[in-house]
């Protein structure tokens, strides 16, 4: 069935620095990939996702990049800040009425001071 | 501002108890969703709503099910607790029927004893 994996399971750097999340996806006809983060005790928010006709998205210090060939898609944090610590789950859906998600396992990122 | 509540934050069930969780979402969304969310395993889909009296199973069905009656208004029910359900249970909901941002509610974190 659908899968998608999420590494590393954590993830630790420093202020600063920055930090990349990756994911694999099993289902070729995927074609939207968010990224939710999960703040501790809060519930998870959408912070940046994007669309299988586009390689590569940008907010501020994050960016997400698309590889469809591979079936990979990647999260980046640079300059890396004390608040983006948080659970970071990344997710792929293909183009249907029913709006499903398969979510990966999360990525724990702490960001020491 | 969407906004989604769910009817409980904690809650303490016995085993073989029925167990109803209701969400809310006041922004007319299309889509509903239940997840639980389990350390290293992700959000799990257990079962979604793309309109009123509509239901498809997710990942994870067994052991639940689910009621929409109401747009606004998505409940998981638990027919007969047990262990193994111990868990927190995510609701979440999307305003069209294709990908899209999931807005998530506070969670439920119950406790199956």
């Amino acid at each position: 069935g659908e899968n998608v994996e999420q590494h590393p399971s954590t993830l630790s750097v420093q202020e600063g620095d920055s930090a990349v999340i990756k994911c694999t996806y099993s289902d070729s006809a995927s074609n939207y990939f968010p990224w939710y983060k999960q703040e501790l005790g809060k519930r998870p928010q959408l912070i940046i996702d994007i669309r299988s006709n586009v390689g590569e998205k940008k907010d501020q210090r994050i960016a997400v990049t698309l590889n469809k060939t591979a079936k990979h898609f990647s999260l980046h944090i640079t300059e890396t800040q004390p608040e983006d610590s948080a659970v970071y789950f990344c997710a792929a859906s293909r183009e249907s009425n029913t709006g499903k998600l398969i979510f990966g396992q999360g990525t724990t990122l702490q960001v020491k001071p | 501002d969407v906004k989604v509540t769910q009817s409980s934050r904690y809650l303490v069930k016995r085993t073989g108890e029925k167990v109803f969780l209701e969400c809310v979402q006041d922004m007319d969304h299309e889509n509903m969703f239940w997840y639980r969310q389990d350390p290293g395993l992700g959000l799990r889909l257990i079962y979604f709503s793309y309109d009123v009296k509509m239901k498809e199973k997710g990942d994870i069905p067994e052991g639940y099910s689910v009621s929409r009656e109401k747009k606004e208004r998505f409940s998981l029910i638990l027919e007969s607790a047990s262990t193994n359900q111990t868990s927190m249970y995510l609701c979440a909901s999307s305003l069209v029927r294709g990908p899209g941002t999931q807005y998530f509610g506070p969670g439920t974190r119950l406790l199956v004893l």
